[in-house]
């Protein structure tokens, strides 16, 4: 299995510009999240989706940040506008079922700089 | 609320023995942990589920006290490649099945 993708890795954007970061989930595994790395934060949890389903969204900093996951292969995370506090490593990770039954698998993650 | 980590950060020699707590402030009911290397992406160590289980790895293992909602992760006879951060990711008893990390804590292994 190819495990989880990412994209893009790396993406420079200037303050106000909407940024898209991708992500193709392990094939079978049914759940999925999305974290945001900084060295002051540490791994925030940001949203996590079951069956496509959002369960939890409360770790979304703000209306401008919004994620979707249209089907079992492929969710987004969208900042619009993105601002210079944005720029953080952005982990997708997934597993199979719920409940502390699987180890989380992550992407190399995509590295955000915002000017 | 993240789980906080003890020590922030420890520098070992070689063969060196560490042990890296983990403390939540909610019931949990599972407690991940992981290990990230500077650049890469956390990859998954060990998970506990039981309350007083203790898991082994090699060198490494960890155990979970369920009522002090606390886990610690021991390794021992530290190798070279250990050297990097730390996380415990914990699932609380809520049902939600969010995974939350802790704070982190940094290792560096000397030769």
């Amino acid at each position: 299995d190819a495990g989880v993708i990412q994209s893009p890795r790396h993406e420079v954007t200037e303050m106000g510009q909407e940024v898209t970061l991708r992500c193709k989930p392990i094939s079978g595994h049914n759940s999925l999240f999305w974290y945001r790395q900084t060295m002051m934060r540490g791994l925030e949890l940001l949203i996590y989706f079951n069956n496509n389903v959002p369960i939890d969204d409360s770790g979304m900093p703000e209306d401008r940040f919004s994620a979707k996951m249209p089907n079992a292969s492929f969710s987004t995370l969208k900042i619009q506008p993105s601002e210079p506090r944005d720029s953080a490593v952005y982990f997708c990770a997934t597993t199979y079922g719920t409940s502390g039954s699987g180890e989380l698998f992550f992407g190399e993650g995509s590295r955000l700089t915002v000017l | 609320q993240q789980p906080v980590q003890s020590p922030q950060a420890v520098i070992l020699r070689e063969g060196e023995d560490a042990v890296i707590n983990c403390s939540s402030s909610k019931a949990l009911y599972s407690v991940h942990w992981y290990r990230q290397k500077h650049g890469e992406a956390p990859v998954f160590l060990m998970i506990l589920l039981k309350g007083g289980e203790q898991k082994g790895h090699e060198k490494i293992s960890a155990s979970f006290n369920e009522k002090k909602q606390q886990s610690s992760l021991y390794l021992t006879a530290s190798q070279l490649s250990y050297s990097g951060t730390y996380f415990c990711g914990t699932e609380d008893t809520s049902g939600t099945y969010k995974y939350i990390f802790g704070t982190g804590t940094r290792l560096k292994v000397l030769a």
